[in-house]
């Protein structure tokens, strides 16, 4: 059936290095990629999403690529800052559906 | 204006009881989510309402039931939960007009329920 893997499930990082979170989907129709960030007790806020039309989207610290072929993506953030401290899901929404589909999380943890 | 907001913050409530969690939104868009989050996991889909009628069930428990008025609110009744059922329940909408069915959702803050 329909699966996101998410990997790490928790990453440390000293503050300023980059960190890099992986997903692997299972379903090729899939078309629609976004990240979200969520803090405790907070909502998941999106971070920055991909279409399957486009390889890489960069906004500031933070870059997602996509690799159609494989059917994995992942979040790339630079120069981390004890902020980025937070819960992190990948998801994918199948082609014509209304279903996001989550992975199980990175606990991200920015060391000052 | 990209805001969901969700009523109550906060809710406690016996196995007996009757309650409703609301969700509203005014961005216009024509698909809204129920998910449950329990801690340390994903938010997990329960129901998804587009232009108004329910379009997902994901198998969910009959004591949970959805509730779509117009176009902007979104509830969810319940009754005869169980402990289990504590968790954080979050709301979410997308599909702007003119829209795709895979555009960006949008979470509310969530209710954080308590099944005693």
């Amino acid at each position: 059936g329909e699966n996101v893997e998410q990997h790490p499930s928790t990453l440390s990082v000293q503050e300023g290095d980059s960190a890099v979170i992986k997903c692997t989907y299972s379903d090729s129709a899939s078309n629609y990629f976004p990240w979200y960030k969520q803090e405790l007790g907070k909502r998941p806020q999106l971070i920055i999403d991909i279409r399957s039309n486009v390889g890489e989207k960069k906004d500031q610290r933070i870059a997602v690529t996509l690799n159609k072929t494989a059917k994995h993506f992942s979040l790339h953030i630079t120069e981390t800052q004890p902020e980025d401290s937070a819960v992190y899901f990948c998801a994918a929404c199948f082609s014509g559906t209304y279903k996001y589909i989550f992975g199980t999380g990175t606990r991200l943890k920015v060391l000052a | 204006d990209t805001e969901v907001t969700q009523t109550p913050k906060h809710l406690v409530m016996g196995m007996t009881n009757k309650k409703s969690l609301k969700c509203e939104q005014h961005m216009g868009h024509r698909a809204m989510y129920w998910y449950k989050q329990k801690a340390k996991k994903p938010p997990e889909l329960m129901f998804v309402y587009s232009y108004e009628k329910l379009s997902i069930n994901e198998s969910v428990p009959s004591r949970f039931s959805p509730e779509c008025p117009n176009s902007s609110l979104l509830n969810l009744h319940l009754h005869a939960l169980q402990p289990e059922d504590s968790a954080l329940y979050l709301c979410a909408s997308s599909l702007p007009r003119g829209g795709q069915a895979t555009d960006t959702q949008y979470f509310g803050p969530g209710t954080r329920l308590t099944v005693l």
